[in-house]
C-alpha cells in the first residue's frame, strides 16, 4: 500500500501570506494526486486533481505541483475563509490512501 | 445541481450489522463510479470502497475486506454499503462520493454530507 505523508501537519499564518503544503508518497505516484479541503463538520472538497489541475470552481489561489513522489499545494494571498484542514489523496493505486491533513490555522 | 445524500448511520453493537444509502441526483448516476470514504472522529479521511460504474468491479480497503459489501442500484441512483460485523474501529462519518476520472486519474469531486456510525456496546 502507499502511504502519504504530509507536512507541517498544522501551520499558522495571516491573512495575505502565502503557504505551501508537502505531500510525500513512499512510492512514485506520477501526478496522480489530489488535494482537498475541509471545513470543520462539513465534508471534503476537491481543490486539485492530478497533481496541478484546478478543480471547477476552485479559486485560482490555489494551485499544485509535482510528480513522483514529491508535491505541493501552494496558496496565494491567504483569505479568511482559506483556513482549513488540507487533505492530499493518490490514485495511483487502491486503496486510494490520504495524507494525514494539515490543518492551517490564522495566526 | 449534483446531490448525494446519505442515511442509515446510527448506533449499533459490536458484531451487528448496518447498510448505508448514499441516493443521488442531479448526474447520470450509472456512468460513474462510486466511493465511500470514511472519518474516524478527530481523525483523517480514509477511503474504504469503491463499485465501478456497471457495478462489474468493487475494491476495499484490507480492513474491511469480507465484512463489508459495497454495491448500487442504477433504476433507484442509489449506492449501498452493508457493513458486517462491525467493530469499534468502524466508528467514523461516512461519506458518500463521485469518483470523476478514469481508475488512476480519479478524483472525488462531489461528496455527501455523510453519516455517523458509531460502534458501541
Amino acid at each position: 500500500d502507499i502511504q502519504m505523508t504530509q507536512s507541517p501537519s498544522s501551520l499558522s499564518a495571516s491573512v495575505g501570506d502565502r503557504v505551501t503544503i508537502t505531500c510525500r508518497a513512499s512510492q512514485s505516484i506520477s501526478s496522480f494526486l489530489n488535494w482537498y479541503q475541509q471545513k470543520p463538520n462539513k465534508a471534503p472538497e476537491l481543490l486539485i486533481y492530478t497533481s496541478s489541475n484546478l478543480q471547477s470552481g476552485a479559486p485560482s489561489r490555489f494551485s499544485g505541483s509535482g510528480s513522483g513522489t514529491d508535491f505541493t499545494l501552494t496558496i496565494t494571498t491567504l483569505q479568511p475563509e482559506d483556513f482549513a484542514t488540507y487533505f492530499c489523496q493518490q490514485s495511483y493505486s487502491t486503496p486510494y490512501s490520504f495524507g494525514q491533513g494539515t490543518k492551517l490555522e490564522i495566526k | 445541481q449534483v446531490q448525494l445524500v446519505e442515511s442509515g448511520g446510527g448506533v449499533v453493537q459490536p458484531g451487528r450489522s448496518l447498510r448505508l444509502s448514499c441516493a443521488a441526483s442531479g448526474f447520470t448516476f450509472n456512468s460513474y463510479g462510486m466511493h465511500w470514504v470514511r472519518q474516524a472522529p478527530g481523525k483523517g479521511l480514509e477511503w474504504v470502497a469503491f463499485i465501478f460504474s456497471d457495478g462489474t468491479n468493487k475494491y476495499y480497503i484490507d480492513s474491511v475486506k469480507g465484512r463489508f459489501t459495497i454495491s448500487r442500484d442504477d433504476p433507484k441512483n442509489t449506492l449501498y454499503l452493508q457493513m458486517d460485523s462491525l467493530r469499534a474501529e468502524d466508528t467514523a462519518v461516512y461519506y458518500c462520493a463521485r469518483g470523476r476520472g478514469m481508475t488512476v486519474t480519479v478524483r472525488f469531486d462531489y461528496w455527501g454530507q455523510g453519516t455517523l456510525v458509531t460502534v458501541s456496546s
